[in-house]
């Protein structure tokens, strides 16, 4: 039978290329915002934070932007290799609160 | 560091039956989450620990969920009966702090669980 759930966007790129990933999250008051990344069979793996007071912050090939004015994160993976291929979740959390997962994006990266 | 410890990997069961899904979260974080992934429904927090303390747990879908810190070191989460629809995947993570504030969740491999 047809299968049912969520469909995830899908970015491709060719290795070497940057990619960015966008997110747009729902509580305004959010004050902390993580991405994850996660391979097949594993669990998600952190890869960057952000907090609030911030708009940009830059890790090793990765950046993540922060614009609250419009509720949206974006994560840049510079130089783009195949082991990037992998699905994207941003999450957003206000202090206290739970940690809130987006549906994901799915990462190729074409050789 | 080993990171979050969950067993087993895989848990095939009949319908009716008891399941166990066991978590050891890294050495030092006092707060301990359990979530659900499926493909309808993504990831989805079930219920957290923090200092052993079950803080929230508005998202066990029923009662027959259950989950246990009897330790800083070891957590369960339990399903009896197991119905075919709790097939899933089910993560460990665990962090430094209250809740999720200003810290990272660190995951395990996750349990994938089959109900027949």
């Amino acid at each position: 039978g047809e299968s049912v759930g969520l469909h995830l966007p899908t970015l491709s790129v060719q290795e070497g290329d940057n990619s960015i990933i966008n997110c747009a999250y729902s509580n305004s008051a959010s004050d902390y915002f993580i991405w994850y990344k996660q391979e097949s069979g594993k669990g998600p793996q952190f890869i960057i934070d952000i907090r609030s007071n911030m708009d940009k912050r830059q890790g090793q090939r990765v950046t993540v932007l922060l614009n609250k004015t419009v509720k949206h994160l974006s994560l840049q993976i510079a130089a783009t290799q195949p082991g990037d291929s992998a699905v994207y979740f941003c999450a957003e959390t206000k202090y206290g609160n739970k940690l809130v997962f987006g549906a994901g994006t799915i990462l190729r990266v074409k050789s | 560091d080993a990171g979050v410890i969950q067993s087993p990997r895989h848990e095939v069961t009949e319908m009716g039956q008891e399941v166990t899904l066991r978590c050891k979260p890294i050495s030092g974080h006092n707060s301990l989450f359990w979530y659900r992934q499926t493909m309808m429904r993504g990831l989805e927090l079930l219920i957290y620990f923090n200092n052993n303390v079950p803080i929230d747990d508005s998202g066990m879908p029923e009662d027959r969920f259950s989950a246990k810190m009897p330790n800083a070191s070891f957590s369960t989460l339990k399903i009896q009966p197991s119905e075919p629809r709790d097939s899933a995947v089910y993560f460990c993570a665990s962090s430094l702090g209250q809740g999720s504030q200003l810290s990272p969740l660190h995951f395990g491999n996750g349990t994938r669980l089959t109900v027949t």
